[in-house]
């Protein structure tokens, strides 16, 4: 079955303690991308990879690091977390085959909580 | 300033009545746009999409309505069905870039 899994689903933390959410996706897909949700700002990216070895800042960054090592996996770092990084996280991945759709498939979501 | 703009935040329809989702957005390089729908506990999932080129797409009960003039796209969903019940995203996109530009979301309750 074609996906994208995050792992944890749900995490609580303290300020400052490092944390790695993970990204995977099973479709072979070039373009990954993260984003966080919060109530009343709809999906805001954070950081995207084109490519392995290729990533670049989106909308939200500071406060994140990403890693693109291999195609299928592409890890969220938060190395000193601090409250307002408490959201709703989202790895998505596109199928650039499909043309102008750019139909991203996202996975289920990692809810954070930083105290 | 948020360029993709979704002003309802939420939205009541009785089941078997037209569900319309309004979207606007102000900049003009975009050229295409999606929308996608989700539900608690899970991630957004693709349901449409139009290009700049078109001004209606349609697929099975729900159509994408574009108004480059007014900068403004509507999601039509009818019959609306009380499983259609769940948080719509507008986005959009410009050239061969993959970088989508989110609304905020409306919350689409149908009724029984």
């Amino acid at each position: 079955e074609a996906q994208v899994t995050q792992n944890p689903r749900y995490l609580i933390t303290v300020t400052g303690k490092k944390l790695t959410v993970t990204c995977s996706q099973n479709m072979n897909h070039e373009y990954m991308s993260w984003y966080r949700q919060d109530p009343g700002l709809g999906l805001r990216q954070i950081y995207y990879s084109m490519n392995v070895e290729v990533t670049d800042k989106g909308d939200v960054p500071e406060g994140y690091k990403v890693s693109r090592k291999e195609k299928r996996n592409f890890p969220l770092i938060l190395e000193s977390p601090s409250p307002n990084q408490t959201s709703l996280y989202f790895c998505a991945s596109i199928n650039s085959g499909r043309g102008f759709n750019n139909e991203q498939f996202f996975g289920p979501g990692t809810r954070l909580t930083v105290l | 300033d948020q360029q993709v703009k979704q002003n309802s935040p939420s939205l009541s329809v009785q089941e078997g009545r037209i569900s319309i989702l309004n979207c606007d957005y102000t900049n003009s390089m975009f050229d295409y746009f999606l929308w996608y729908k989700k539900y608690p506990a899970e991630g957004p999932t693709f349901l449409i999409s139009i290009s700049s080129i078109k001004d209606k797409n349609e697929d099975g009960r729900f159509t994408v309505f574009l108004n480059k003039s007014a900068k403004h796209l509507s999601l039509h969903i009818v019959p609306s069905q009380p499983g259609d019940s769940a948080v719509y995203f507008c986005a959009a996109g410009s050239g061969s870039a993959r970088q989508l530009t989110f609304g905020s979301g409306t919350q689409l309750t149908v009724l029984p």
